[in-house]
């Protein structure tokens, strides 16, 4: 079964700055997509970014980039110029594409993120 | 952008009554979900559902849960006798394609007293 682990249950940046958020997955799998989703306390769930494993390149939305090591299993998030609008709890997210399986999302624990004016 | 809508946006209940939350998914859409989301916890898969039937589900979801699609517009998912235990955000989600973008409701904020 495919698992995923945040380990940095909380981060903090100074606002302007960057900061870069780390996740871990296990799978067996060759292809399956990685996304990273901001809750902020709304709860709303709200998609940052999107990396398809066969991609080598990695996905970037405006402030939000990923840094994507597929042997390494790790994908983490940098944001830059960090806003105070980003301060929300991060959930990494795997998700297979093996039909019988419902392409279902498998969440991290989440991280924390702060942004200190 | 299309959403997903979830209602009620709260439901209190007490212990033991059955609840039904309610979801108006994309229309187009084919593939659908419930999660759940514990108060300062990670979101966990409950099901997933696929022309018409449980394509997978999660070992949270027993016998007290079912899901249906009754009229092609509403998906629902059905705790029949709720315990303290299942007081939860939950929500839908939506998609069209296994490989496109999953569309999240907003939620429902189940508790049970």
């Amino acid at each position: 079964a495919q698992t995923v682990t945040q380990s940095q249950p909380e981060m903090s940046v100074q606002e302007a700055e960057t900061v870069t958020l780390s996740c871990t997955y296990d799978t067996s799998e060759s292809d399956y997509y990685l996304f990273w989703y901001k809750q902020p306390p709304s709860r709303q769930m709200i998609l940052v970014i999107r990396q398809e494993a066969y991609k080598q390149q990695n996905a970037t939305e405006n402030r939000f980039s990923v840094n994507f090591q597929k042997a390494a299993k790790s994908f983490s998030l940098k944001i830059s110029d960090s806003q105070l609008g980003d301060a929300a709890m991060y959930f990494c997210a795997y998700r297979t594409l093996v039909y019988n399986q419902g392409g279902k999302l498998i969440f991290g624990q989440g991280t924390e993120l702060s942004v200190k004016p | 952008e299309p959403e997903v809508t979830q209602t009620p946006s709260h439901q209190v209940t007490q212990m033991g009554q059955e609840v039904i939350l309610r979801c108006v998914p994309i229309s187009n859409h084919l593939y659908f979900y419930w999660y759940r989301q514990i108060l300062g916890q990670k979101v966990e898969f409950l099901v997933s559902f696929y022309n018409n039937e449980i394509s997978e589900k999660s070992e949270i979801f027993d016998d007290q849960f079912s899901v249906e699609r009754p009229d092609g517009s509403n998906f629902t998912l059905k705790i029949r006798s709720t315990k303290l235990e299942d007081s939860a955000m939950y929500f839908c989600a939506s998609t069209g394609r296994v490989n496109e973008k999953l569309f999240f409701g907003s939620g429902t904020q189940l508790s049970v007293l």
